[in-house]
C-alpha cells in the first residue's frame, strides 16, 4: 500500500501567515493527490485535486504544488475560515490511503 | 442538484452487522462511482470499498472479509454491509462519488455516525 506521510499534525498560525501542509507519498503517484477540508461535524470537502487543479469556488489564497514525492498545500494569508483539518488522499493505486490529517488552528 | 445521504441505524452492539444505505440524486449510478469512506472519531479518513458505475466492486483488503457493497439503481441507491463489528469500528461513515482520473470525491454526504456498543 502507498503511505502517505502528512506533516505537521497540527498547525497554530495566527491571521495572515502563509501556511504549508505536506504529504510524502512513499512511491510514485504522479499527480494523483487531492486535498480536502474539513471542518468541525461536517463532511470534508475537496480544495485541490490533480496536485495543483483548485476546486471551483475555493478561494485563491489556496494553491497545491509538487515537488518531487513531497506534495503541499498552501494558504497565502490564513484567515480565521480556514481553521479546519485538512488531509490529503492519493488516487493513483488501491487501496486509496490517505494523509493522517493536519489540525489548522489560529495563534 | 447532486446530493448524497447516508442512512443507517446509529447503534450496533458488538459482532452484529452494520447495514447503510447512500441514496444519490442529481447524477446516475450508471455514470459515477460511489465509494464508502469512514472516520473513526477524532482521527482520520479511510477508503472502505466502491461501488463502480459498471457494478463492479472492491474493496481495502483490511476490511475485505467483512465487507460488502451493493447496489439498486432504479431506487439510486448504494449500500453497505460489514459483519462482525467491534468497538473501534464506531465513528463516521460517508459516502462519496467519482468518475475518473482526478476527478473523485467532489460531493460528500453528511455522514452518519455508527456506535459499536452493547
Amino acid at each position: 500500500d502507498i503511505q502517505m506521510t502528512q506533516s505537521p499534525s497540527s498547525l497554530s498560525a495566527s491571521l495572515g501567515d502563509r501556511v504549508t501542509i505536506t504529504c510524502r507519498a512513499s512511491q510514485d503517484i504522479g499527480n494523483y493527490l487531492t486535498w480536502f477540508q474539513q471542518k468541525p461535524g461536517k463532511s470534508p470537502r475537496r480544495m485541490i485535486y490533480g496536485a495543483t487543479n483548485l476546486e471551483d469556488g475555493v478561494p485563491s489564497r489556496f494553491s497545491g504544488s509538487r515537488s518531487g514525492s513531497d506534495y503541499s498545500l498552501t494558504i497565502s494569508s490564513l484567515e480565521s475560515e480556514d481553521v479546519a483539518d485538512y488531509h490529503c488522499l492519493q488516487s493513483i493505486q488501491y487501496p486509496l490511503t490517505f494523509g493522517s490529517g493536519t489540525k489548522l488552528e489560529i495563534k | 442538484q447532486v446530493q448524497l445521504t447516508e442512512s443507517g441505524p446509529g447503534l450496533v452492539h458488538p459482532s452484529e452487522t452494520l447495514s447503510l444505505t447512500c441514496t444519490v440524486s442529481g447524477f446516475s449510478l450508471t455514470g459515477y462511482s460511489v465509494y464508502w469512506v469512514r472516520q473513526p472519531s477524532g482521527k482520520g479518513l479511510e477508503w472502505m470499498g466502491r461501488m463502480r458505475y459498471n457494478g463492479d466492486t472492491s474493496y481495502n483488503s483490511a476490511l475485505k472479509s467483512r465487507l460488502s457493497i451493493s447496489r439498486d439503481t432504479s431506487k439510486n441507491q448504494v449500500f453497505l454491509k460489514m459483519n462482525s463489528l467491534q468497538t473501534d469500528d464506531t465513528g463516521t461513515y460517508y459516502c462519496t462519488r467519482a468518475t475518473s482520473g482526478y476527478n473523485l470525491f467532489d460531493y460528500w454526504g453528511q455522514g452518519v455516525m455508527v456506535t459499536v456498543s452493547s
